[in-house]
């Protein structure tokens, strides 16, 4: 079947910190896979995408690169600032017509 | 409008009750999802519908939870004889296409309580 996991939370950074949230998931095919954003007090949102193997996802200053051969899509970053303090969700696409989401990864940021 | 409007954002019932939910999509989005939330847990899809086709009911865990979307527009989802673990927040997504590759616009969801 189709699943997603990510690792757990809560995550703690100082400003300027470099981030990674690790993503693999399971799925049969050739998913595509997400990454959402859920600030507080919003909705998710899309933070980034990518559609196929070696694609890289990039918006924000975040990173993630679709690997195949690791079933990994984890979300990097370089430097995070105080504003990145969200909970970012890992998500898959395949066929049909539902995503199937990580259990979430909230992110603070201490400046 | 601007972005995806649920209402109401926090509802509190008794057990047994029933309740509707409703999600105003951004105009112009054919596509339209519904997802749980429970505590802790990831998103649990429950329905999704596309134009006027068939709506995918796949992910509705009983015949307690129907939903319900007029062409395009606002959707309701409708939760009977409400229990406690269907306590969870409801979130409605819109796309502008069938695929979901445009990416998926999120309102901010409907918090249940059901005591």
């Amino acid at each position: 079947g189709n699943s997603v996991t990510q690792m757990e939370g809560p995550v703690t950074l100082s400003e300027e910190a470099f981030l990674t949230i690790n993503c693999t998931y399971t799925a049969t095919g050739y998913p595509s896979l997400f990454w959402y954003v859920q600030y507080p007090g919003e909705g998710l949102q899309l933070l980034l995408k990518a559609t196929k193997a070696d694609d890289k996802g990039s918006n924000k200053g975040f990173e993630a690169t679709y690997r195949k051969e690791t079933t990994s899509f984890h979300l990097e970053k370089g430097s995070v600032q105080v504003s990145d303090s969200a909970v970012y969700f890992c998500a898959l696409r395949n066929t049909g017509n539902q995503f199937y989401f990580g259990t979430g990864t909230s992110l603070t940021v201490i400046p | 409008g601007a972005g995806v409007s649920q209402s109401p954002s926090n509802k509190v019932t008794e057990k047994g009750k029933d309740v509707e939910l409703r999600c105003d999509p951004i105009s112009g989005h054919t596509a339209l999802y519904w997802y749980r939330q429970r505590l802790g847990q990831g998103l649990e899809f429950l329905i999704y519908f596309q134009g006027n086709s068939a709506p995918d009911k796949s992910g509705l865990p009983s015949d307690r939870f129907s939903a319900e979307r007029t062409g395009e527009s606002v959707s309701t989802l409708t939760i009977q004889r409400t229990q406690q673990e269907d306590s969870a927040v409801y979130l409605c997504a819109s796309s502008l296409g069938r695929t979901g590759d445009y990416g998926y616009t999120f309102g901010s969801g409907t918090r249940l309580t059901v005591v």
